[in-house]
C-alpha cells in the first residue's frame, strides 16, 4: 500500500527565509508525486508534479521539489518566503495503474512571520 | 472557463437527514473523485468514478452514496448512516492518462446542526 508522510503539521518561517516542507512516501514501485496548496476555505491548487523526466521539478510561485529515490522523499522548497505563501500544503502520491487516485499526506500549515 | 463547480458552498443538515452535494465539471474529464477533509487528517477518498455509470468505493465510503449518470456530474449524498458528517468536502476530476494531476472544486462545508 502506498502512503505519504509529511513531517511537521506546522512550520513557521520569517519572511525572506528558506521554506522547506518535508514529504516521504512509501511505495514498492516508483510513484507519481504532487504538491498542492490550499488557502482557507478553498479547493486545492497544483504547485508541481514529478513526471520522472527530471528529479528537480519547478512549480508555480517560485516553489520547487526534488525527487530522491534513495531517500523516498519529495521535499518542497522555496528560497525566500513571502507573506502570501502562508497556506496549507499537501503532498500526494499516485501509482500507475491505480486510476490516478491520489493518496494525500496530512498536510503542513505554513506560517510566514513578518 | 473550464473548471469544477461545487454547490452549495455551505450546507447545514439536521441529524437524520440525507443531503446531496453537487459537483459539475466542464473539463471533459473521465475520472471524478470525492474527498473528505478534516483538520490534521489530510484528504481521504470517499468514492471515485473512472467512467460514466461506474464508480468505486474509496477508503471511507460508509454512510455515503454517489451516482455517475453523466460525464459532467458526480453528486455525493451524505446519508443519515454517516455518524460524523461535519467536514469539508472536495470534488476533483482528472483525465485517465498516467501521471495526470487532479483539478479540485472550491469545496462544500457541511455542518450538522
Amino acid at each position: 500500500a502506498q502512503s505519504v508522510t509529511q513531517l511537521g503539521s506546522h512550520v513557521s518561517v520569517s519572511e525572506g527565509a528558506l521554506v522547506l516542507l518535508r514529504c516521504n512516501y512509501s511505495s514498492s514501485v516508483p510513484p507519481y508525486l504532487f504538491w498542492y496548496v490550499q488557502y482557507p476555505n478553498q479547493g486545492l491548487q497544483l504547485l508541481l508534479k514529478y513526471t520522472s523526466a527530471a528529479t528537480l521539478v519547478k512549480g508555480i510561485n517560485g516553489f520547487e521539489a526534488e525527487f530522491k529515490k534513495s531517500e523516498t522523499s519529495f521535499h518542497l522548497t522555496k528560497p525566500s518566503a513571502h507573506m502570501s505563501d502562508a497556506a496549507e500544503y499537501f503532498c500526494a502520491v499516485s501509482l500507475p495503474g491505480y486510476g490516478n487516485k491520489l493518496v494525500f499526506g496530512a498536510g503542513t500549515i505554513l506560517r510566514v512571520k513578518s | 472557463d473550464g473548471g469544477i463547480t461545487q454547490s452549495p458552498k455551505y450546507l447545514f443538515r439536521k441529524e437524520g437527514q440525507n443531503v446531496t452535494l453537487s459537483c459539475e465539471q466542464n473539463l471533459n474529464h473521465d475520472a471524478m473523485y470525492w474527498y473528505r477533509q478534516d483538520p490534521g487528517q489530510g484528504l481521504r477518498l470517499i468514492y471515485y468514478s473512472q467512467i460514466v455509470n461506474d464508480f468505486q468505493k474509496g477508503d471511507i465510503a460508509e454512510g455515503y452514496s454517489v451516482s455517475r449518470e453523466k460525464k459532467e456530474s458526480f453528486p455525493l449524498t451524505v446519508t443519515s448512516a454517516q455518524k460524523n458528517p461535519t467536514a469539508f468536502y472536495l470534488c476533483a476530476s482528472s483525465s485517465r492518462s498516467v501521471n495526470t494531476e487532479a483539478f479540485f472544486g472550491q469545496g462544500t462545508r457541511l455542518t450538522v446542526v
